[in-house]
């Protein structure tokens, strides 16, 4: 267990419908990442949050958006969902410049059928 | 931006040692991170080099050359177990946000 806990670990549903994935960050950190990795393809960097602030944004769509809430936890909201949306979704928290990175969750597995 | 570059696939056999390199171009650096992922399952941390030079771990070994932009990750021994992607990520020096180059798969033969 790495401290990062990651709802649900599967998730199946259709084009069209709306989920929102749900990340504890490890006790401690402030930080919370989400990343997207489609099937053979890298870690793309979505969006961050620091103490409950939006910190940096990647090449997170419209359709998608997040929160942090004050106890730290934070929610992926992925809407209008397309075949292209389905792939695994991390979530990484930190300690500030922290030596060992980010430590990630176990993953939400999306398939969007 | 940021850019990372490293191999697609490598192979390797069990017992012997196998260099990943990863080259790396970034406006604002602050440290070089390696990950080892098994398929489907979440990246775990493998090294961190933010000064020039060799850091060791086990059978592991990380470097890296700022100037260069350069940093490989050496895997002594290799065990069947070793077979798995290995990523490196740059960390952003305004952000902490780190950025993944796509990985390296690598697969270890007996």
């Amino acid at each position: 267990d790495s401290g990062v806990t990651q709802t649900p670990k599967h998730l199946i549903t259709a084009t069209g419908q709306r989920v929102t994935l749900r990340c504890s960050p490890r006790s401690g950190d402030l930080s919370v990442y989400w990343y997207q990795q489609s099937l053979d393809q890298g870690l793309q960097f979505l969006i961050q949050y620091y103490n409950g602030e939006e910190r940096a944004k990647g090449n997170i769509l419209e359709r998608f958006s997040a929160q942090q809430f004050p106890d730290l936890h934070s929610e992926l909201n992925l809407s209008s969902l397309e075949l292209g949306d389905s792939a695994l979704y991390f979530c990484a928290s930190s300690a500030p410049s922290g030596v060992y990175g980010y430590t990630f969750g176990s993953g939400t597995r999306l398939t969007v059928v | 931006g940021q850019n990372i570059d490293q191999p697609t696939e490598m192979t390797a056999t069990e017992g012997a040692i196998v260099q990943i390199n990863c080259t790396y171009q970034t406006s604002g650096f602050n440290g070089l991170f390696w990950y080892q992922q098994h398929a489907g399952e979440a990246p775990t941390f493998l090294s961190y080099n933010v000064l020039d030079g060799l850091e060791e771990k086990g059978r592991f070994s990380s470097f890296l050359s700022r100037s260069k932009g350069y940093s490989y990750l050496l895997l002594k021994e290799l065990q069947m177990k070793d077979s798995a992607s290995y990523l490196c990520a740059v960390r952003d020096q305004r952000s902490d946000k780190l950025i993944f180059g796509t990985g390296t798969r690598l697969q270890v033969f007996p």
